[in-house]
């Protein structure tokens, strides 16, 4: 069975603190992986990562895929309120079609 | 990026009743459309692919008699929760790919069966 797996579930951090999360699959047929964060609605797309060691960035978030070891991480720097919400991560197998196949989710909390 | 809409974006209705949810990709053709579902406090679930002049591809525990679902043209997928129960109500998200596998992901629709 394929499998998702994100941690932490949850995490509360400060303002202006730097956070990571993972995200790690067991599958067959990987293809690409994704990232998603989620408020109060549908999930809008942060990054696709199809190649190992490649760091993905865009202001202060980044990702980076690891097909060894079979996961991603997550980070984001500086973090600010606005970037409170729910991270999820989905992975594409290459016999799905576009289909993904979606982790658990981690929901960050930034306090001021 | 492009752009994907659902109609409505929130609805409720009485057990028993059937609800249609439209998802319609507005500058590009989609020839495949996902539909997911998601309960609070839970990730998305894909429930089903939907292709365009064929019938939809359910994944393993969705009844395909009860959620139709129909993909009459590049632009349009629809899901129609049939005689549905308060079970049923949870938040419906449709997403459309335009290339490269980068989905787009329609606003959602919250369904609330009483």
């Amino acid at each position: 069975e394929d499998k998702v797996v994100q941690s932490p579930l949850s995490l509360v951090v400060h303002e202006g603190d730097t956070v990571t999360l993972n995200c790690s699959y067991e599958v067959t047929n990987f293809r690409s992986l994704l990232w998603y964060k989620q408020e109060k609605k549908a999930p809008t797309f942060l990054f696709m990562l199809t190649s190992s060691g490649i760091e993905k960035k865009s202001g202060r978030l980044s990702s980076i895929l690891d097909k060894k070891e079979l996961f991603s991480i997550l980070n984001i720097t500086a973090t600010q309120t606005g970037d409170s919400a729910v991270y999820l991560c989905a992975v594409i197998l290459s016999n799905s079609g576009y289909a993904l196949n979606f982790g658990k989710g981690t929901s960050l909390l930034v306090t001021p | 990026g492009a752009v994907v809409s659902q109609h409505p974006s929130r609805v409720i209705c009485k057990s028993g009743t059937s609800v249609k949810i439209e998802c319609r990709s507005l500058d590009f053709q989609a020839t495949t459309m996902f539909w997911y579902r998601q309960f609070p406090k839970q990730s998305l679930m894909l429930m089903a692919t939907s292709n365009e002049g064929s019938k939809a591809t359910y994944e393993q525990g969705v009844e395909k008699d009860k959620f139709l679902i129909n993909h009459a043209s590049l632009t349009l997928s629809t899901l129609t929760v049939t005689s549905a129960h308060p079970e049923d109500s949870s938040f419906y998200i449709c997403s459309a790919g335009d290339r490269d596998y980068e989905q787009y992901f329609g606003p959602g629709t919250r369904l609330t069966v009483t």
